[in-house]
């Protein structure tokens, strides 16, 4: 069974603050992806990585980055948090040949105050 | 440009009555429609998929490319059936693009 493991429940940070979320997949999966979830939105890609290194904007990059250092782990980057950015983030990953089969994580609760 | 369309935030049933989740999309290729479910709490996960047209749970939807609709249906809701519910398009090899979701609830 996939398992897609992000490593905080809920976060609280202050504005400013340099925030990092991190995903650990156990399924050699090569593409890994970042949404924030928001009512009334959905679910929008920030990032997405299709190798070890590689990284592409998705929808709404502006505020974050990510690193891919390792296949099974993708890190997503607030370099100064700011309150718009209080959100559910959710990982994801694939196969290679089933891009859009995509297995998610439980989300992290970000707020930032 | 890839759009989907959910035009229901909530929807609302009763135990036993039939159920249509509405998902229309705008792309000009050749789509690739699917459906994805999140229960309370638990994570979002994979429903179905028009390129299987399989049943899951009960959930049927079929793609109508004149119609440009991915409709999610089941005849008889039941109460594990409430969730929110997420239309998304696939087109290409580009990425998933996702409907802005629908909260189903099924009234005992």
């Amino acid at each position: 069974d996939v398992k897609v493991t992000q490593s905080s429940r809920y976060l609280v940070k202050r504005t400013g603050e340099k925030v990092f979320l991190e995903c650990v997949q156990d399924m050699d999966h090569e593409n890994m992806f970042w949404y924030r979830q928001d009512p009334g939105l959905g679910l929008r890609l920030i990032y997405f990585s299709y190798d070890v290194k590689m990284k592409e904007k998705g929808d709404i990059p502006e505020g974050y980055s990510v690193s891919r250092e390792k296949k099974e782990r993708f890190s997503l980057i607030l370099e100064s948090a700011s309150t718009n950015q209080t959100s559910m983030y959710l990982c994801a990953s694939s196969r290679q040949g089933s891009r859009n089969i995509q297995y998610f994580g439980a989300g992290t609760r970000l707020s930032v105050l | 440009a890839q759009r989907v369309t959910q035009p229901e935030k909530l929807l609302s049933v009763f135990k036993g009555a039939p159920v249509e989740l509405k998902c229309n999309y705008s792309y000009s290729g050749s789509p690739e429609l699917f459906w994805y479910v999140q229960y309370s709490r638990q994570r979002l996960q994979l429903l179905l998929r028009h390129i299987s047209r399989e049943s899951i749970k009960g959930f049927t939807a079929d793609l109508n490319k004149g119609e440009t609709s991915f409709h999610l249906k089941k005849p008889f809701a039941q109460e594990e059936d409430s969730a929110m519910y997420y239309c998304a398009l696939g087109p290409g090899a580009n990425n998933l693009f996702f409907g802005t979701g629908t909260r189903l609830t099924v009234i005992p």
